[in-house]
């Protein structure tokens, strides 16, 4: 069974870059899954952040496209995160997660069905 | 961006009751649409696909319905276990959106 761990500081400075790591475990990083990143502010829902392929192909919310960056290092079986010029709006817990298709009547679905327990970052000076 | 609205945000409910969660697309988008359950402190768990299809090892008492703009989400016997916030994801299209979340607490 897959796994997802997230790693990274904890607390990040006011116009500065929040970076963190995914580890994959359990499956490899080079399968036909996409990699993603979803945040949730403390109380709040879910926000979709972006994705990644092992191939490098990614999607990005347009919301925050401007300031993402999403990587993958196949060597280490890992993706990561980049979130620049952050401001206290981005504190959240971030969650790394698989992105896998299934099959309905024919049709692929894919969509997050393993994730990793979530790190809270917090934007404070 | 296609806006997902639950409702209600949250219920109070008793164990054994049937409860069901709406979820209401701002356009069509088939049946690419997941349920996820998220405890408190833990990370969300998928539970329905498609709609309508049960994750592997979810519980038969966890059902999903709708295609187009309307879905539903319907536990038949409320557990203990159950008690959390559920969200509806669209996959539809770019960006991905989420429901605003329906909390369930205990009656």
């Amino acid at each position: 069974q897959v796994q997802l761990q997230e790693s990274g500081p904890g607390l990040v400075k006011p116009s500065g870059t929040l970076s963190l790591t995914c580890a994959v475990s359990g499956g490899s990083i080079s399968s036909t899954n996409w990699w993603s990143w979803i945040r949730q502010p403390p109380g709040k829902g879910l926000e979709w952040i972006g994705e990644i392929y092992h191939s490098g192909g990614t999607n990005y919310n347009p919301s925050l496209k401007s300031r993402v960056t999403v990587s993958v290092d196949k060597s280490k079986n890992q993706f990561s995160l980049k979130l620049r010029s952050v401001t206290a709006a981005d504190t959240a817990v971030y969650y790394c997660a698989r992105k896998k298709r299934y099959f309905h009547e024919s049709s692929g679905h894919e969509f997050e069905d393993y994730w990793g327990q979530g790190t809270l970052v917090t934007v404070s000076s | 961006d296609i806006q997902m609205t639950q409702s209600p945000s949250s219920l109070s409910a008793s164990v054994g009751d049937r409860v069901t969660i709406t979820c209401r697309a701002s356009q069509g988008i088939s049946n690419y649409l997941a349920w996820f359950q998220q405890k408190p402190g833990k990370a969300p768990k998928s539970l329905i696909y498609a709609a309508s299809s049960l994750q592997s090892e979810v519980p038969s008492k966890f059902s999903g319905s709708g295609s187009g703009t309307d879905f539903t989400l319907t536990i038949s016997s409320l557990q203990p276990e159950d008690f959390a916030t559920y969200y509806c994801q669209q996959y539809n299209s770019y960006p991905r959106t989420f429901g605003g979340g329906t909390k369930v607490e205990i009656k």
